[in-house]
């Protein structure tokens, strides 16, 4: 099955600077790759995804990139903001037929003021 | 406005008591998931249904069943808790399909303890 590894597990950065996290996976077929924001005691929400045709995308401060020969993705935050603070999460999975998201085990993103 | 609604939101028990922590998503989604947050393991997926009467174990489902009777409900059971049980649960919803946003919606979480 498929494994996802995300690295660092935590991340500390003060206010303005970037923060970036990255993820790698294992099953080559995987071609969708959603990141999951965690604030404290809420659930995951959707932040940004990318499919495996795209290479890149951003979304305001936000970006996410995808290399599919070395099987990593990573997420960019650029001129972060303390209310960026939470724990995001990386998945991998196959869209159409058998869906499995597979989660990595997040990064605790602090941004100091 | 679209949701996935699970109750309770917080359950304090004891070792052995059946309980039932219920998920409902208002969506249409064929594909639902339990989950279990624990510090430094991130999301681990205990049981998984692509549709009605599908179900399959995810990575921990030890402890667990579920059932999927109609589209709509996916019910976490545990027939006899353990304190190892004790963790934070998110059901999830989405759709499936190639084309489809397989956005994953996740309900507010259920904290169990489990004494």
């Amino acid at each position: 099955g498929e494994n996802v590894e995300q690295h660092p597990s935590t991340l500390s950065v003060q206010e303005g600077d970037s923060a970036v996290i990255k993820c790698t996976y294992s099953d080559s077929a995987s071609n969708y790759f959603p990141w999951y924001k965690q604030e404290l005691g809420k659930r995951p929400q959707l932040i940004i995804d990318i499919r495996s045709n795209v290479g890149e995308k951003k979304d305001q401060r936000i970006a996410v990139t995808l290399n599919k020969t070395a099987k990593h993705f990573s997420l960019h935050i650029t001129e972060t903001q303390p209310e960026d603070s939470a724990v995001y999460f990386c998945a991998a999975s196959i869209t159409g037929g058998s869906y499995i998201p597979t989660f990595g085990r997040g990064t605790s993103l602090i941004v100091h003021p | 406005e679209a949701q996935v609604t699970q109750n309770p939101r917080y359950l304090i028990t004891v070792t052995g008591k059946k309980l039932t922590v219920t998920c409902s998503q208002n969506m249409n989604h064929e594909y639902m998931s339990w989950y279990r947050q624990d510090p430094g393991l991130g999301l681990r997926q205990i049981y998984y249904s692509m549709n009605v009467e599908v179900t399959d174990k995810g990575d921990v489902p030890e402890g667990y069943k579920v059932s999927r009777k109609e589209k709509r409900n996916f019910p976490l059971i545990l027939e006899s808790p353990s304190p190892n049980q004790t963790s934070l649960y998110f059901c999830a919803s989405s759709l499936l399909g190639r084309l489809a946003s397989t956005e994953a919606f996740f309900g507010q979480g259920t904290r169990l303890t489990v004494v």
